[in-house]
Parts: C-alpha cells; structure tokens; sequence
C-alpha cells in the first residue's frame, strides 16, 4: 500500500522567505510525527500529533515553527522567516498511535535556506 | 543532552561476518527500545524492537540485546550482507517522555565490504 508521502521533496529558499512541508500520513494511522535532522545529526523530534490535535509540541525550535494537521490526515509544517540553521531534512512519520507501534516515516525534504 | 548515543560514527564489516552495533542511554526511564536503518535519500524504516521486560529478541539475521543496568543495547547483525550497508539509529521511548516521543541517537554508518 502507499506509504508515508512528503512534499516537496527538495525546496531551495532564500533566508527570510517563509516555507510550507507537507506530508500524507498512510491511510488509518492517527499518529503523526515531524522530525528534523541536521548534517551529520540524529533526528531531533520537533512535534507529535495524535489525530488533530498536538499534545507535544516540545521539540519545535522557536516561534518562527508552526504546524497543524486537518481532517486527522494532512500535515503542514511551516517556517516563517527562515534562517540558515533551519537547513536540514524534514522527517514526517505516521503510525496507528499505540506508543509501541512502528514510525513509518517518509522520504524527507531536504531543506536549503541560501 | 544526549539522552541516546551511538559513540561509533561508522564501521566497517567484511561480508559474511558478524556486525555489532552499540548504543547506549542515560534515561532509565525508557522501557521499549527500536532499530531504524536509513538509506540514502529514503526515510528510515523500523527493524526492530525490544521492551525492558526482555533482554534479547531475534528476527532472522537481526538480534537486539539489551543491558538494562549498564543502559547499554546493541544490535547484532548475521552474516552480514551488502545490502545491510546503510545508517542505523537507535531509538527508545519511555512514559516520561511523553507517550510518543522517540528520542533517536545519532546514527552509525556501517559498511559491509565484500
């Protein structure tokens, strides 16, 4: 079946634009995770969704950070204002939502900011 | 604060032989512990896990092992095979963390040489 799906896969933008990631979780996952990993880095987790709403919001960097999920499916993360240190991967994974149930995760978006 | 660490950035194994990867956490309040292998360009993709309840689990060539009082685990790999050439990440998750959070280490790159 069809897996988690990013968009873009790539973005180049210039320091200061405001970017837009989205990810399509797999179909009946509730779950939903946005992790980020900087050259050379592990994956930092930046938000967790389960269905709609975000209980932890913990990992994201600053205010400049903001994501939201619709209809239990989609989600977007977005940058305003972006900086060079915000260049790394996007991660977004799903899973059927018990704490012990795999991430599926996505390809990614690499993320440059010039 | 490295809650989850690989110390080892890469290794090199010849074909045929066993891989031994390590990891090691400092919060004891993790209880379920997973594997994830990445290739280049793709997400990772679970291999596999093990609760504290348990201190080994075996899926065919792959076994987790884990040390609970020395907060060590590690992952066994054999024979190990060309397609197993890519970066693994270890995982682990406890209640504290907030019931979903992954907290990933850094990763170690292994080769295997044929």
């Amino acid at each position: 079946g069809a897996g988690v799906s990013q968009s873009p896969s790539n973005k180049v933008t210039e320091k200061g634009k405001d970017v837009e990631l989205r990810c399509d979780p797999i179909s009946g996952h509730t779950a939903l995770y946005w992790y980020r990993q900087s050259l050379g880095q592990g994956l930092e987790f930046l938000i967790y969704f389960q269905g709609n709403s975000a209980p932890d919001k913990s990992g994201l960097p600053s205010d400049r950070f903001s994501a939201e999920r619709t209809g239990g499916s989609v989600s977007t993360l977005t940058i305003q204002r972006t900086q060079q240190e915000d260049s790394a991967v996007y991660l977004c994974a799903s899973s059927l939502g018990d704490r012990r149930s795999p991430l599926h995760f996505g390809n990614g978006t690499r993320l440059t900011v010039t | 604060d490295q809650q989850v660490k690989q110390n080892s950035p890469s290794l090199s194994v010849q074909e045929g032989r066993i891989s031994i990867l390590n990891c090691d956490y400092t919060n004891s309040m993790f209880d379920y512990f997973l594997w994830y292998k990445k290739y280049p360009a793709e997400g990772p993709t679970f291999l596999i896990s093990i609760s504290s309840i348990k201190d080994k689990n075996e899926d065919g060539r792959f076994t987790v092992f884990l040390n609970k009082s020395a907060k060590h685990l590690s992952l066994h790999i054999v024979p190990s095979q060309p397609g197993d050439s890519a970066v693994y990440f270890c995982a682990a998750s406890g209640v504290t963390q907030g019931a979903q959070k992954l907290v990933f280490g850094q990763g170690t790159r292994l080769t295997i040489n044929p």
